[in-house]
């Protein structure tokens, strides 16, 4: 099955400065790579994603990059705020295993002001 | 964006009991739902499909006779942890598959379980 693992785990970064989160994901079938921002005690919540079909997405201070030769793609936080404090996610799945969601542990990310 | 509900958003129950969590597609039909859980300060952890009208489909290490999954209409899955434990307290969230095969999910509030 598939297996995302996902770097680092925990990220400290000054308000304003850039985050990036990296992940790879082991199962060559795997075209669809969500990330997901998660507050204590809530539900995950899509922030961005990119298909297989595309390298790279953006959407204002969030992009996204995806290369499949070397299976691994990362998250970038620009301008970062306080209220990007959370925990993010990235996951991987495909069709063939029935868009299954295999979640990476986890990025803690503070922004300190 | 759909939405998805999850019933009761916490619950406390004693050793030995059944405890019932209930997952919503409101606005649209869910052929497919998923159910993750999640313990404190880790990811989220896929237990089982669940299929419309079908039996569920249950990763490796999860027990199909403790955690019961029914889904029986387009608009409801339930969850039953079947003779809870303590270590069986944990956020257990539901997500609904995309609509028309798409591959977004779209999750539910979770279900916060402690069992005492």
């Amino acid at each position: 099955g598939e297996n995302v693992e996902q770097h680092p785990s925990t990220l400290s970064v000054q308000e304003g400065d850039s985050a990036v989160i990296k992940c790879t994901y082991s199962d060559s079938a795997s075209n669809y790579f969500p990330w997901y921002k998660q507050e204590l005690g809530k539900r995950p919540q899509l922030i961005i994603d990119i298909r297989s079909n595309v390298g790279e997405k953006k959407d204002q201070r969030i992009a996204v990059t995806l290369n499949k030769t070397a299976k691994h793609f990362s998250l970038h936080i620009t301008e970062t705020q306080p209220e990007d404090s959370a925990v993010y996610f990235c996951a991987a799945s495909s069709k063939a295993a029935g868009n299954k969601l295999t979640f990476g542990g986890g990025t803690r990310v503070l922004v300190k002001p | 964006g759909a939405v998805v509900s999850q019933h009761p958003s916490w619950v406390i129950c004693k050793s030995g009991t059944s405890v019932k969590i209930e997952c919503r597609s409101l606005d649209f039909q869910a052929t497919t739902m998923f159910w993750y859980r999640q313990f404190p300060k880790q990811s989220l952890m896929l237990m089982a499909t669940s299929n419309e009208g079908s039996k569920a489909t249950y990763e490796q290490g999860v027990e199909k006779d403790k955690f019961l999954i029914n889904h029986a209409s387009l608009t409801l899955s339930t969850l039953t942890v079947t003779s809870a434990h303590p270590e069986d307290s944990s956020f257990y969230i539901c997500s609904a598959g995309g609509q028309g095969g798409a591959y977004e999910q779209y999750f539910g509030p979770g279900t916060r379980l402690t069992v005492t």
